[in-house]
């Protein structure tokens, strides 16, 4: 079974500087996608971005972007400039991508990321 | 607004009972996941439908049921609840029609069982 663990609880980081979420993940599958959600205070669950895993190139979405290290095994998320709203929770969750119709997420633990004014 | 839309969005209730949790995914959407958030067990994945059938089924007790109607929309049926089954039980939707799908999460319902 796929197993994503991220090992860090909780980080801080100082408004407009850079931090980086870990993730590690588990798999005997060749193909497959990687993604980062936020969760707020609100509960909703936002996708932040996601990486395919025959992709080399890391994803970037605006101030988001990884580091992809597939040999690793390796699935890290940096923030640049860091903004008040980025406080949340954020999750790396796994999918196959075989076309089996059956994608469910795997998801680690979560890091909490709070932003210091 | 992921277009998800779940009902109802908080539910308190006793040990013992029976709830049934109501999830409508976005339009076009074949697919819909539940998933469930507590404290102990973090996010996991309970069971999903596609057009409905049961397509695959993760940690999901047995007192735990589910189904996907003819309009696609999903309820999520919890019976001889117990304290641990406090949770926030969050649908998403995908379109079901390709590897690629991305899951568009509801805005989740608040169990909290007495």
């Amino acid at each position: 079974a796929q197993t994503v663990t991220q090992s860090q609880p909780e980080m801080s980081v100082q408004e407009a500087e850079t931090v980086t979420l870990s993730c590690t993940y588990d798999t005997s599958e060749s193909d497959y996608y990687l993604f980062w959600y936020k969760q707020p205070p609100s509960r909703q669950m936002i996708l932040v971005i996601r990486q395919e895993a025959y992709k080399q190139q890391n994803a970037t979405e605006n101030r988001f972007s990884v580091n992809f290290q597939k040999a690793a095994k390796s699935f890290s998320l940096k923030i640049s400039d860091s903004q008040l709203g980025d406080a949340a929770m954020y999750f790396c969750a796994y999918r196959s991508a075989g076309w089996t119709g059956a994608n469910n997420l795997f998801f680690g633990t979560g890091t909490r990321l709070t932003v210091i004014p | 607004d992921s277009g998800v839309t779940q009902t109802p969005k908080h539910l308190i209730t006793a040990t013992g009972q029976r709830v049934t949790l109501r999830c409508s995914p976005r339009s076009g959407d074949l697919s819909v996941y539940w998933y469930q958030q507590s404290l102990d067990q973090g996010l996991q994945f309970l069971i999903q439908y596609y057009n409905g059938e049961e397509r695959a089924k993760g940690n999901i007790l047995e007192r735990f049921s589910a189904q996907q109607f003819p309009d696609l929309h999903s309820e999520l049926n919890l019976s001889s609840l117990e304290l641990g089954d406090s949770a926030l039980y969050f649908c998403a939707s995908s379109p079901g029609t390709s590897k690629l799908d991305e899951q568009f999460f509801g805005p989740g319902t608040r169990l909290t069982v007495l």
